[in-house]
């Protein structure tokens, strides 16, 4: 089976402090994955790929294929981090979209 | 060019009754997915098009949903016989199957409340 997993509902941190939000995929062969966030107010958009391997505001994300993760991580979170980000893994044909955690960052 | 649009924005019905949501997606591209994204929830897959193949219906909740797509362009999303559970907001992506990865581009959303 196909299969995106956020376990996290809500997470919550203060400013500063670094976050990790989790994603674990079931998928037979070589996994394509990606973050997508929601801003309060915007559409939703793509935050990054896994294949760019690149650092967007911050954040980045390893495949491990080992414990087949692809976790996102933050050193230090902001304020304006406060969203709700869906991890997705690019199935057969289409995307599969996990259900999504919400971070809050306060001050 | 434009993004993906969608209308109407904000729609309040009553319960039974029917209602369509219009999506209009980025020129060009041949993929195109409904979501439902109920408050405080994830994103709810429903159905999705790709070119001339037979659409993905397999997120469908209901035989009260359905979805039309005019060759590459507009799809409509109906949903007959409104229940008050239907509310929520209903997203749309398109994208371009490619090198790109599968980016979807989503719209802003039609918010329906069912009275």
């Amino acid at each position: 089976a196909q299969r995106v997993t956020q376990p996290e509902k809500l997470l919550s941190v203060f400013k500063g402090a670094p976050v990790e939000l989790k994603c674990n995929y079931s998928y037979s062969g070589s996994p394509e994955l990606f973050w997508y966030v929601q801003y309060s107010r915007q559409r939703l958009q793509l935050l990054l790929r896994h294949i760019s391997r690149e650092s967007i505001k911050g954040f980045t994300a390893d495949l491990n294929k080992g414990e087949t993760s692809f976790h996102l991580k933050k050193p230090f979170a902001q304020e304006e981090d406060s969203a709700m980000y869906y991890c997705a893994l690019l199935g057969t044909d289409k995307l599969i979209f996990g259900t999504g955690t919400r971070l809050q960052v306060f001050p | 060019g434009a993004g993906v649009s969608q209308s109407p924005s904000n729609k309040v019905t009553e319960k039974g009754k029917d209602v369509e949501l219009r999506c209009d997606p980025i020129s060009g591209h041949t993929a195109l997915y409904w979501y439902r994204q109920r408050l405080g929830q994830g994103l709810e897959f429903l159905i999705y098009f790709q070119g001339n193949s037979a659409p993905d219906k397999s997120g469908l909740p209901s035989d009260r949903f359905s979805a039309e797509r005019t060759g590459e362009s507009v799809s409509t999303l109906t949903i007959q016989r409104t229940q008050q559970e239907d509310s929520a907001v209903y997203l749309c992506a398109s994208s371009f199957p490619g090198l790109a990865g599968y980016e979807q581009y989503f719209g802003p959303g039609t918010r329906l409340t069912v009275t």
